[in-house]
């Protein structure tokens, strides 16, 4: 089964507004960290937030969010107020605490931001 | 900051040679990694190394090797390159034993083999 899941390869959304990348995970370790990166056309990935499965809140980072919703495996980036510079690949990825070792990503979503 | 460098960003290479790709870190990190990216598959990880002259096997090891004999730099080599190796690889690095901390990427290396 996949780790990661990311059921949107592409999304549009106009400047300014929101918009929600949806990421879902599959472990039965009870200890394990969530990840998301960007990706730009250049081609670096960039970290842009982390959540931790004990974490009580939702994590935040500027314009970006982390709706975690840990009954339903979700850990969705929220970005608020959509810049044309977040146009990019965004990938969702865990960390287990069986194994700090490994990284699982998810195949990616490529998000256009219209002007 | 922290970085993570690459040798390059493009190469081009011929079927049949020998590839090194160069990675080097300057975090004292003792986690390495090297994965494959390929559209609508994400990353996939080739190799890992936990510590100089360590490594371990990914998910897609085979017609790929690495070495890793300072800490600081971990090497893929393509033994034989052939064109399905043609991808854009990218290097990481991490500490271990704390689940907060990411990954940190280098630029990537789009590698083409003809």
């Amino acid at each position: 089964a996949q780790k990661i899941t990311q059921t949107q390869p592409g999304m549009f959304v106009q400047e300014k507004e929101a918009v929600t990348l949806d990421c879902t995970y599959d472990t039965s370790d009870p200890s394990y960290g969530l990840f998301w990166y960007k990706q730009p056309s250049s081609g670096e990935m960039i970290f842009l937030i982390y959540q931790g499965s004990y974490d009580q809140q939702n994590a935040t980072e500027g314009r970006y969010s982390l709706n975690f919703q840990k009954a339903r495996k979700s850990a969705n980036l929220v970005i608020s107020a959509s810049q044309l510079g977040d146009s990019a690949m965004y990938f969702c990825a865990m960390r287990e605490g069986g194994n700090f070792n490994k990284f699982y990503f998810g195949s990616g979503t490529k998000l256009n931001v219209k002007p | 900051d922290v970085k993570v460098t690459q040798s390059s960003r493009y190469l081009v290479k011929r079927t049949g040679e020998k590839v090194f790709l160069e990675c080097v870190q300057d975090m004292d990190h003792e986690n390495m990694f090297w994965y494959r990216q390929d559209p609508g598959l994400g990353l996939r990880l080739i190799y890992f190394s936990y510590d100089v002259k360590m490594k371990e096997k990914g998910d897609i090891p085979e017609g790929y090797s690495v070495s890793r004999e300072k800490k600081e730099r971990f090497s893929l080599i393509l033994e034989s390159a052939s064109t399905n190796q043609t991808s854009m690889y990218l290097c990481a690095s991490s500490s271990p034993g704390t689940g907060h901390q990411p990954q940190h990427f280098g630029d990537g290396t789009r590698l083409s083999i003809l």
